[in-house]
């Protein structure tokens, strides 16, 4: 149990054009799941923190206008890469907090952006 | 002074060697994850443990609360076992992780 989905699993797409990253808990209910970018050979740098029903909270530094973040349900939250530049491209990583069960964290397979 | 550190950063063992992986913290936790990430990015999350021991397979991992510290142990390893290997734990009421700098691992045959 307790698996979390990303889609796409890669994407590729050209400058100024629009990205979105779907994060899915298939077993299980999050109220909060959390993005995270990372470089290559870095940590996992967290973005922002999605909580259904509410607007994320983003960390600072990060753009919110730029990554937006949606979490509609408590099975799917949504993050959105606006007016893409080669320099988001990254490694996106989601993961999911099991409702009730606050310090039991799932992560996502991440999805590669490249953008050209 | 980082509030979490691992040790060793890199490591290369030999297939059948056991082997350990340290994290250690300065801020009081509740529970502790250990990660694994291979090559092509994907995370996985291997154990979750609050106190005393937990076993999987050929992966073993033990936290000590008092003394701020956890291992990962790896018997009998194979070189499907190369990754990276992140320690992390929760903060605040939001659950955030805060990240080990991690350990690439390489087991060679």
């Amino acid at each position: 149990g307790a698996v979390v989905s990303q889609h796409p699993s890669r994407v590729i797409c050209k400058s100024g054009t629009s990205v979105k990253i779907e994060c899915r808990s298939l077993d299980f209910q999050a109220t909060t799941m959390f993005w995270y970018r990372q470089f290559p050979k870095q940590s996992l740098m967290l973005m922002a923190t999605s909580n259904e029903g509410s607007k994320a909270t983003y960390e600072q530094g990060v753009e919110k206008d730029k990554f937006l973040i949606n979490h509609a349900s408590l099975t799917l939250s949504t993050l959105t890469v606006t007016s893409a530049h080669p320099e988001d491209s990254s490694f996106y990583i989601c993961s999911a907090n099991k409702q009730g069960i606050g310090y039991e964290q799932y992560f996502g397979p991440g999805t590669r952006l490249t953008v050209t | 002074k980082n509030e979490v550190e691992q040790s060793p950063q890199n490591l290369t063992a030999q297939e059948g060697e056991f082997i350990t992986i340290n994290c250690s913290y300065s801020v009081g936790i509740s529970a502790l994850h250990w990660l694994q990430q291979h090559p092509g990015g994907g995370i996985v999350s291997l154990f979750m443990l609050s106190s005393g021991k937990k076993k999987h397979g050929r992966l073993i991992a033990t936290i000590n609360i008092q003394e701020k510290h956890s291992s990962l142990h790896i018997t009998a390893s194979h070189p499907r076992d190369s990754a990276v290997y992140i320690c992390a734990f929760p903060t605040g009421t939001a659950s955030k992780l805060t990240f080990g700098t991690g350990t690439r691992l390489q087991v060679t045959l």
